[in-house]
């Protein structure tokens, strides 16, 4: 299993540009979610999904959009990027029943916004 | 809100030394869960805790989750310089929006 997968690594924008970003995951997973971790500060949820065709805002769900036609994709959406979008964005899936809710985490995509 | 609290923020430790960190939510807490992210890394699972009270050992780190399941605890003992992170925990799973608590971030001095 390759497990989750986030492209691009890294990305550079110019302000207003859109971009988005992919999340991939071969574990059968029903939950999926995308958090961004600014220097120095905690994972804040952005949007989630439990599953193909349900998608659910977080905690800063502002300048982006979700879907999820899959179970295995959530890509995430910069609509019109800002400087206060760079961050480090990770993805994360785990299964929604049975006793063991890890989260399993991509690498992560570094986004800088100029 | 929902959020989780951690402290302390930043904990700085002799090599030798023990370290805890402590969670701590203003409602009950259906299970808990604690990360573990090494500079530059992602987080990675540790443990997750389900129980009233449940005490669980993993080498020298022992996880705690409190009666009322509103707190938990990461106990390391003896520190080692492979200890150095960010260690989180956090609540949320199966069908409920998984959050992240503030973070201890630990550095240990060889």
């Amino acid at each position: 299993n390759a497990g989750v997968t986030q492209t691009p690594k890294f990305q550079v924008l110019k302000t207003g540009q859109s971009m988005t970003l992919q999340c991939a995951q071969d574990m059968n997973h029903e939950y999926m979610s995308w958090y961004r971790q600014d220097p120095g500060m905690g994972l804040r949820l952005i949007h989630y999904s439990v599953g193909a065709g349900i998608t659910d805002q977080g905690e800063v769900p502002n300048g982006y959009n979700v879907s999820r036609s899959t179970t295995e994709d959530f890509p995430l959406r910069l609509l019109s990027a800002a400087p206060s979008q760079t961050s480090v964005y990770f993805c994360a899936s785990s299964y929604t029943s049975g006793a063991d809710y890890e989260q399993y985490f991509g690498p992560g995509t570094r986004l800088t916004v100029t | 809100g929902q959020q989780v609290m951690q402290i302390p923020q930043y904990q700085h430790v002799q090599e030798g030394e023990d370290f805890t960190t402590y969670c701590n939510s203003s409602t009950t807490l259906s299970n808990i869960q604690w990360y573990k992210q090494r500079p530059g890394g992602h987080p990675v699972f540790l443990i997750q805790l389900v129980k009233s009270g449940e005490v669980k050992k993993q080498k020298r780190l022992t996880f705690q989750f409190g009666e009322a399941k509103k707190n938990s605890s990461l106990h390391i003992t003896a520190t080692q310089t492979t200890d150095v992170g960010t260690y989180f925990c956090i609540r949320g799973g199966g069908y409920q929006k998984v959050t992240f608590g503030t973070g201890t971030k630990l550095q240990v001095i060889p």
